[in-house]
């Protein structure tokens, strides 16, 4: 069975940092492009980073770069979102998302969520 | 990029009933249309890929038909587990983009 499990978010001030973490099973993690996906409260999906198998390519949404980094440990089976400069406009709930081998930027299986909440 | 709209907005339907909604593209996607199912609290579940093909597991209530900026999500008879939201989504063109949803409620 898939699953991906998202950790790390938080309460974090403007300004600051947070390190997202997703841990996946049940597939051959380092065959997978991998994407996180966001969702303000109440609000609908925006996609905000995807990384190749290899971790050689690296996508970003505008709004995020420059602060964000994805990265991925195939070793570990694990998938990352660095995020620095945090806005208030960050806050979300971030879904990691596992892309189809046969198509990219479709999303096959999703994450719960980490919800990230950027407020002084 | 390529914006995507969904209408309507909230659409009310009894059990039993047939739903149907629509999401445009501002321009063309060819077949390149997903649709994705949220219930409150969980994650987005993957219905509908190639614009028609349902995913994995996917009951055959639900079917998608069209092609380039106009697509349709139909849901034939509404059970009591298919009051969510629903998200179309483009992956024809880079960045990917959801369109702003359509939550489908009771009547």
């Amino acid at each position: 069975e898939v699953q991906l499990v998202e950790s790390g978010g938080g309460l974090v001030q403007p300004g600051g940092s947070l390190r997202l973490s997703c841990a996946a099973s049940g597939f051959t993690f380092s065959s997978y492009w991998m994407s996180w996906v966001r969702q303000a409260p109440g609000k609908g999906l925006e996609w905000v980073a995807n990384i190749k198998q290899d971790g050689s390519e690296k996508y970003y949404v505008d709004s995020v770069k420059g602060r964000f980094t994805i990265s991925r440990d195939n070793a570990k089976n694990s998938l990352y979102l660095q995020m620095n400069s945090l806005r208030a406009e960050d806050t979300a709930v971030y879904y990691c998302a596992r892309e189809s081998t046969m198509i990219v930027d479709l999303f096959d299986y999703w994450g719960q969520g980490t919800l990230v909440t950027v407020s002084s | 990029e390529i914006v995507m709209t969904q209408s309507p907005a909230t659409l009310s339907v009894s059990p039993g009933e047939r739903a149907t909604l629509s999401c445009r593209a501002s321009q063309s996607v060819s077949s390149n249309l997903a649709w994705y199912q949220q219930k409150p609290g969980q994650a987005p579940r993957l219905l509908i890929y190639g614009a028609s093909t349902r995913a994995t597991g996917i009951p055959a209530r639900f079917s998608g038909s069209g092609s380039g900026t106009e697509f349709t999500l139909t849901i034939s008879s509404l059970q009591s587990e298919d009051f969510a939201v629903y998200y179309c989504q483009q992956y024809n063109n880079w960045p990917p983009h959801f369109g702003g949803g359509t939550k489908v409620e009771i009547k």
